[in-house]
């Protein structure tokens, strides 16, 4: 079955480490995207990549990496700029032009600084 | 510029009664825009979306949206609740830029359902 595939489910991380976050997808989309979810915030865009080897900042990016060397995948790092990593991310992917049909989304990861 | 608000962070309904979820929009441009559901820890799931085509779409569950102009709104609806339908409910409004869809997210509505 085709589908999006976020790991680990639930993350937890000390303060001052990186952490990666994985995100596969097999629908051969050519667009990926991160968000991060916070309690009554809905979802705000982290990074966004419509091709191979090449991404864009979303509107939250600052503390946050990407890479996009495959198609299939786009992992996130949080690294230890990001002041208040705690939340939900979620990854989707889509065609070119994520909204003008269907986006997918992965199941997420909450990742826990402790 | 866009943005997109969901009126009521909340919602509470009892089972078997209707249910209506209110969004409102602004956008410089023709939108596009979608109802996503999320249950608890879950990603999101298209319910259904309006892109420029008939004005009242339905969707999955049993739930449909009326897209008004004039109101600049896009409520989803459901005759009849179920216990199954509580969740988290996104309303989102994009437009192409550049061949790029301009996405904005509602901050989302709760809905409960009372048995």
């Amino acid at each position: 079955d085709g589908g999006i595939t976020q790991s680990p489910k639930y993350l937890f991380r000390k303060e001052g480490q990186n952490v990666t976050l994985s995100c596969e997808q097999n629908l051969n989309h050519d667009a990926m995207y991160w968000y991060r979810q916070d309690p009554g915030q809905g979802l705000r865009l982290i990074y966004y990549s419509q091709i191979v080897n090449d991404f864009q900042k979303g509107d939250i990016a600052e503390g946050y990496s990407v890479s996009r060397e495959k198609k299939e995948s786009f992992p996130l790092t949080v690294t230890s700029a990001q002041k208040n990593p705690t939340a939900f991310y979620l990854c989707a992917s889509g065609g070119r032009g994520l909204f003008g049909t269907e986006a997918f989304f992965g199941q997420g990861t909450r990742l826990t600084v402790v | 510029a866009q943005s997109v608000t969901q009126l009521d962070s909340h919602v509470s309904v009892s089972e078997g009664t209707p249910v209506l979820l209110r969004c409102n929009y602004s956008s410089s441009y023709s939108p596009s825009l979608f109802w996503y559901v999320q249950h608890p820890n879950k990603g999101l799931q298209l319910l259904l979306k309006y892109t420029s085509a008939a004005t009242l779409v339905k969707g999955i569950n049993g739930f449909e949206a009326e897209f008004k102009k004039s109101e600049t709104s896009f409520h989803l609806t459901k005759p009849s609740a179920h216990m199954s339908d509580a969740a988290e409910y996104f309303c989102v409004v994009s437009f192409n830029s550049g061949g790029y869809q301009k996405v904005t997210f509602g901050t989302g509505t709760k809905l409960q359902v009372i048995p």
